[in-house]
């Protein structure tokens, strides 16, 4: 079944110390999101990929970067995470010309 | 400040019975909305959308209402079952460029719904 697959589904790592987060799809969108979910809050966007061009949303902080090397995976490196930073992190992928978002299982980041 | 907003953080029904959801957003411009259903440790999946050139779409049990001058919509489960218990999220397109570079959503907080057997 065509999917977004996200790895690990739980991460656990030091404070300040680098972490990063996958996703691949096989739905070959060329639209993948990432967002972070803190509990009892709304899903927030942190940036976009249409094709490969990066799209950043305004707040998010540069500790956050990704990286698209092909259509199917993306990256969200966490160069120094804060204990602020332990939250879900749902990929989402969409294709051109429609607004829905199929989501992946999320990774759960845990920041000690 | 949120933007599109949820003010029922959860929500009990008996099976069987309706199940209204709702959701309420500040700008006029939005013109497309989603609902997404999330079960734990799952990620969101898509339910049922409705652009605003209508007032009703329907998708077998669910139906989603807009009332545009009220800046409100509604998610209607008839009848609620309890595979229907899990968070709902509501999200609206704040800049809809017809699928293009720009087009993006904002969520709500959710509601989560209990549906008692």
């Amino acid at each position: 079944d065509a999917m977004v697959i996200q790895n690990p589904r739980y991460q656990v790592t030091q404070f300040g110390k680098p972490v990063t987060l996958s996703c691949s799809q096989t739905l070959n969108h060329n639209v993948m999101y990432w967002y972070q979910q803190k509990s009892s809050q709304a899903p927030k966007l942190l940036f976009h990929y249409y094709d490969k061009d990066f799209n950043n949303e305004a707040d998010t902080p540069d500790n956050f970067q990704s990286r698209r090397p092909n259509t199917s995976f993306c990256f969200l490196d966490i160069r120094s995470p804060g204990l602020g930073d332990a939250a879900m992190y749902l990929c989402a992928t969409r294709t051109r010309n429609t607004d829905t978002q199929y989501f992946g299982p999320g990774t759960r980041l845990t920041v000690l | 400040d949120q933007q599109v907003k949820q003010n029922s953080p959860s929500l009990s029904v008996q099976e069987g019975r309706i199940s209204i959801l709702n959701c309420d957003y500040t700008n006029s411009m939005f013109d497309y909305f989603l609902w997404y259903k999330k079960y734990p440790a799952e990620g969101p999946t898509f339910l049922i959308s409705i652009s605003s050139i209508k007032d009703k779409n329907e998708d077998g049990r669910f139906t989603v209402f807009l009332n545009k001058s009220a800046k409100h919509l509604s998610l209607h489960i008839v009848p609620s079952q309890p595979g229907d218990s899990a968070v709902y999220f509501c999200a609206a397109n704040p800049n809809r460029d017809y699928g293009g570079a720009t087009n993006k959503l904002i969520f709500g907080t959710g509601t989560l719904l209990a549906v008692q057997p």
